[in-house]
């Protein structure tokens, strides 16, 4: 199993730019999430889904959308890229239980000029 | 809004030396997840508490989760360079999706 993956590693945007982190898991876990990761400020979680279908906004969901159309897949889409997203964004699935323990992918640094 | 307050925030230590981070708040938690992070990689699950006052054990490391479920500790014995990195504990309510982040204690043990 490759786990929970994440592309790019690296990107370097411009003020008002456009683009997706792709996100994707084969160990078929119903929940998926987005966190972002800043120093001193931990991790943060954008936006999550239980489910294919289904989504929800978690503590700092501005400026970014989401969509789970399958399973596997949860990209998170930044609309018009602000110097403030510049961040860490780490992507996490896991089974749906009592105890949500997240598997983590590497991340993508974004750099937003 | 809940917070989980982690302590110190920087840990420098020698190779062989014993450490303890704490994890702190003041809501009750259904369950604590510690997690280590290494440079320029994700969080990896070390364990997961969920019963007041009980203790795991992972190898050279101990969690504690306390009676009340308000706070975790993680002892490290005898610590070891490859113990480097970033300690995050999450807290969990019983069947909330939303887990609460602490900021991390920044480990560095030198050989």
């Amino acid at each position: 199993n490759a786990g929970v993956t994440q592309t790019p590693k690296f990107q370097v945007l411009k003020t008002g730019q456009s683009m997706t982190l792709q996100c994707a898991q084969d160990m078929n876990h119903e929940y998926m999430s987005w966190y972002r990761q800043d120093p001193g400020m931990g991790l943060r979680l954008i936006h999550y889904s239980v489910g294919a279908g289904i989504t929800d906004q978690g503590e700092v969901p501005n400026g970014y959308n989401v969509s789970r159309s399958t399973t596997e897949d949860f990209p998170l889409r930044l609309l018009s890229a602000a110097p403030s997203q510049t961040s860490v964004y780490f992507c996490a699935s896991s089974y749906r239980g009592e105890v949500f323990e997240q598997y983590f992918g590497p991340g993508t640094r974004l750099t937003v000029t | 809004t809940q917070l989980l307050e982690q302590s110190p925030q920087f840990l420098s230590i020698q190779e062989g030396e014993n450490l303890t981070v704490y994890c702190n708040s003041s809501s009750v938690f259904s369950s604590l997840q510690w997690y280590r992070q290494e440079p320029g990689e994700g969080p990896v699950l070390l364990v997961t508490v969920v019963t007041g006052g009980e203790v795991k054990k992972l190898k050279r490391l101990t969690f504690q989760f306390g009676d009340a479920r308000k706070d975790s500790s993680l002892h490290i014995t005898a610590a070891q360079p490859g113990d480097t990195g970033l300690y995050l504990c999450a807290g969990g309510q019983g069947g909330s999706e939303k887990l609460v982040f602490g900021k991390g204690t920044k480990l560095t043990v030198n050989p």
